[in-house]
């Protein structure tokens, strides 16, 4: 079974600094999709980035990156200019293609503070 | 557009009745969700449906029901609330076929069991 695992349960960086989540998931497939969400106070899910595993290339969304590590299968997002709007909660999650798999997992997520 | 919509927002149960958690989406969506998140937790899979008719058990199953007699809702079912149950409940949809679509979630409910 696919697992995606979060090793930081917490996380402050100071507003303007750059601060990366780390994500490591487990699979026996070759063709998948990452996804980071994002989740504020409000418990709201917001994605953030997705990522097709047959892609090379880091997905990239504005101030959010990923380094896509798919040997290691790794899955950190990094942010950079921290500001005070993205404290929240947020979570990588998996999905697989095929009908066994084509659900999302998610790790138990990584609560970001942003200090002023 | 109201997207996924999710009742109660709250609600307090006590041990041994059951409730029906209500979900349904406007997009016409295939695929749909749900999840219990427990503090430290993150998001636990606990029943998903791939069409009208289809449900399957996800990570979480026990203590719950589902079924999906229509595109547009996927309620599901407590039975015997137990004080493990009380968590907050996530439902969330996707069209079908397309693995990298982003999910839509409702707003949540937060159910106590007393």
């Amino acid at each position: 079974a696919q697992t995606v695992t979060q090793s930081q349960p917490e996380m402050s960086v100071q507003e303007a600094e750059t601060v990366t989540l780390s994500c490591t998931y487990d699979t026996s497939e070759s063709d998948y999709y990452l996804f980071w969400y994002k989740q504020p106070p409000s418990r709201q899910m917001i994605l953030v980035i997705r990522q097709e595993a047959y892609k090379q290339q880091n997905a990239t969304e504005n101030r959010f990156s990923v380094n896509f590590q798919k040997a290691a299968k790794s899955f950190s997002l990094k942010i950079s200019d921290s500001q005070l709007g993205d404290a929240a909660m947020y979570f990588c999650a998996y999905r697989g293609v095929s009908g066994a798999t084509n659900k999302l997992i998610f790790g138990t997520g990584t609560l970001l503070a942003v200090q002023p | 557009n109201a997207g996924v919509t999710q009742t109660p927002k709250f609600h307090i149960l006590k041990i041994g009745q059951s409730m029906t958690l209500q979900c349904t989406q406007d997009m016409n969506h295939n695929y749909m969700y749900w999840y219990r998140q427990d503090p430290g937790m993150g998001l636990k899979l606990i029943y998903y449906s791939v069409g009208a008719g289809i449900t399957d058990k996800g990570e979480v199953p026990n203590g719950y029901n589902v079924s999906r007699s229509t595109t547009e809702d996927f309620p599901l079912r407590l039975e015997l609330a137990a004080p493990s149950q009380t968590s907050v409940y996530f439902c969330a949809s996707t069209p079908i076929g397309f693995g990298n679509t982003e999910a839509f979630f409702g707003q949540g409910t937060r159910l106590t069991v007393v």
